[in-house]
Formats: structure tokens, sequence, C-alpha cells
């Protein structure tokens, strides 16, 4: 089964500050790892996915399979970067996506 | 714009009513994806279609049910609509299905039961 944790609901910085947003997950075989960021329930957007390693809008992601871990990093914040975050899998033959909960994340000025 | 399509944007109905959502994916994609979001239950995979075929069936209640045509364009049947039903809907797309794809949204159908 295909599970992904993101163990924050909330997270609130202030502008400049560094932000982790956490993702942990669960997939017995190689999974395909991704981010996508919504804002104002707007539609969700891809913002990274592991397989490419680049960095968008200054965040980058690391898959760790040691740990199970996807976690999402920038070193300094924005306030535009306020947003909900959500951790997605994908792996199979399906190729269907299976979402973490979110995190919302609120810079503050 | 990602250019996934998603008629009507809103719309409000009583319980017991039928809706369609109506869903068009990117030129060249031949994957369709439905998506709920609630604010209970967050965003919850309902059912996957690749060139016409049913590919994946997720949380998708038996009230519910979806087709995608020749024209690869989808549709998302909601019957009997209770309380509950109140959500976005989010359709996909994708080229194909394998690793290495990309999933683009569309903005979502809000969908208010009352």
């Amino acid at each position: 089964a295909q599970r992904v944790t993101q163990p924050e609901k909330l997270l609130s910085v202030f502008k400049g500050a560094p932000v982790e947003l956490k993702c942990n997950y669960s997939y017995s075989g190689s999974p395909e790892l991704f981010w996508y960021v919504q804002y104002s329930r707007q539609r969700l957007q891809l913002l990274l996915r592991h397989i490419s390693r680049e960095s968008i809008k200054g965040f980058t992601a690391d898959l760790n399979k040691g740990e199970t871990s996807f976690h999402l990093k920038k070193p300094f914040a924005q306030e535009e970067d306020s947003a909900m975050y959500y951790c997605a899998l994908s792996g199979g033959s399906n190729y269907k996506l299976t979402f973490g909960k979110g995190t919302l994340l609120t810079v503050n000025p | 714009d990602s250019g996934v399509t998603q008629t009507p944007k809103h719309l409000i109905t009583a319980t017991g009513q039928r809706v369609t959502l109506r869903c068009s994916p990117r030129s060249g994609d031949l994957s369709v994806y439905w998506y709920q979001q609630s604010l209970d239950q967050g965003l919850q995979f309902l059912i996957q279609y690749y060139n016409g075929e049913e590919r994946a069936k997720g949380n998708i209640l038996e009230r519910f049910s979806a087709q995608q045509f020749p024209d690869l364009h989808s549709e998302l049947n909601l019957s009997s609509l209770e309380l509950g039903d109140s959500a976005l809907y989010f359709c996909a797309s994708s080229f194909g299905t394998g690793f290495g794809n990309t999933i683009y949204f569309g903005e979502g159908s809000w969908l208010t039961v009352v």
C-alpha cells in the first residue's frame, strides 16, 4: 500500500527564515516523489519531482530512501511562499498519485 | 494555465440530485484522473482512465461513475447527492502512465450540495 505522511498541518515562519516541510512515505517498491503547491484553493501546481533534482522558486527536496523521506526545504522563506503544500507519491503500473494531508505554510512579514 | 479544462467551475445543487462534471485533458494527454478534495479527507483519488479504459479505482462511491470518451475528454457523474459530497473535484491528466510522467491538474469544480 502507498502512504504519504505530512506530520505538520500548519507551519508558520517569518520572512527570511529557513523552512522545512516534512514528508515521509511508505511504499514497497521504487516510488516517484513529488511536491505540489496550492494557492488559495486553486489548482495544484507541480513544484518539484525527485527525479529531476531541480530547484524551483528556491525550494529543493532530496529523496532519502533510508529514512523514506522527501522533505521540502527553502533557505529563506518569502511571503509569497504562503500556500498549501502537498507531498505525493506515485508507484506501480497505473501511476496514480497518493497525496499526504498537506501542510499549510504561512510566512509572516 | 495547465491546459486541463474543467467545467463547471462552481455548482450548487440540492440533495438527491445528479450532476455531471466535465474535463478536457491537455492536448496529447491520454490519461485522466479524478480527485476529490474536502476539508476532512484531504485529496482523495477517485478514478483513472487511460485512452478510454478504466485503469485504476480509488475511493469512489458507488453513486459516482466516470467515463472517458473517444475524444479523450472525461465526465464524472455524481448521483443521489448528499451534503457530504460537497467538495472541490479536480481532474488531472498526463501523457502516459509510467515513471517520469507529469500529472497536470485543472482548476477544479466546486460542488456545493444544499
